[in-house]
């Protein structure tokens, strides 16, 4: 059974940093494309980043580009996201999710999902 | 990086048919096989009801079908059941290599 798991969401200061973690299990880690996906509350759905199954790929929103970082090590079946300068409006539940295709085309598995707050 | 657009809210009587349209460009929709549709519960993640335009995964119920024409997916819903009440949300890739979704649907069953 794929199961995912995210971490390291919790309450930021306005220009702070945050790192997501996303543990995977139930499937082969590195033959998969994953997704970060963030929902504000009340809100919709923003995909938010993407990397390929080798992590030679990633791709990013335009709300996000520059500030985030997507990574994953394939050895401990974990997908990352680095947040920096990290603004109000990037306050949301981050869900990570695994995609049906080694680069990134359409989401199956999704995770709970971890919430960020940012707030001074 | 625009959203696709969908019907804020739909509705229908339990037995009936419903179908929630999701609208984009030939940038992504028209121009791609990768649409998904996903149902969400308050506070649960999100679900795949529908790849690849029409496929439904395991254990999905065959009530959910998904059809393309165009710019423009759609989701139906046969034999409304309570359970059926939920957010649904389209998505595609696009031709930027990145993924698209629709603002969602709320569907009510009456």
């Amino acid at each position: 059974e794929v199961h995912l798991l995210e971490s390291g969401g919790g309450l930021v200061q306005p220009g702070g940093s945050l790192r997501l973690s996303c543990a995977a299990s139930g499937f082969t880690f590195s033959s998969y494309a994953m997704n970060w996906v963030r929902q504000t509350p009340g809100k919709g759905l923003e995909w938010v980043s993407g990397i390929s199954s080798s992590g030679d790929s990633t791709y990013y929103a335009d709300s996000v580009k520059g500030r985030f970082t997507i990574s994953r090590d394939n050895s401990k079946k974990t997908l990352y996201l680095q947040m920096n300068s990290l603004r109000a409006e990037d306050t949301a539940v981050y869900y990570c999710a695994k995609d049906l295709y080694t680069f990134g085309r359409e989401a199956d598995y999704w995770g709970q999902g971890t919430l960020v707050t940012v707030s001074s | 990086q625009s959203a696709l657009t969908q019907p804020a809210s739909v509705s229908g009587s339990p037995g009936q048919s419903i179908t929630i349209s999701c609208t984009g460009t030939s940038s992504d929709v028209g121009g791609y096989d990768y649409v998904s549709w996903y149902q969400q519960y308050p506070g649960k993640a999100p679900k795949l009801m529908i790849s690849g335009v029409s496929n439904r995964p395991s254990g999905v119920s065959n009530r959910f079908s998904g059809s393309k024409s165009g710019n423009t997916a759609s989701l139906t819903i046969s034999g409304l059941q309570a359970e059926d009440e939920a957010d649904y949300y389209c998505s595609s890739y696009s031709s930027t290599s990145t993924l698209v979704f629709g603002g969602g649907t709320k569907l009510t069953v009456l």
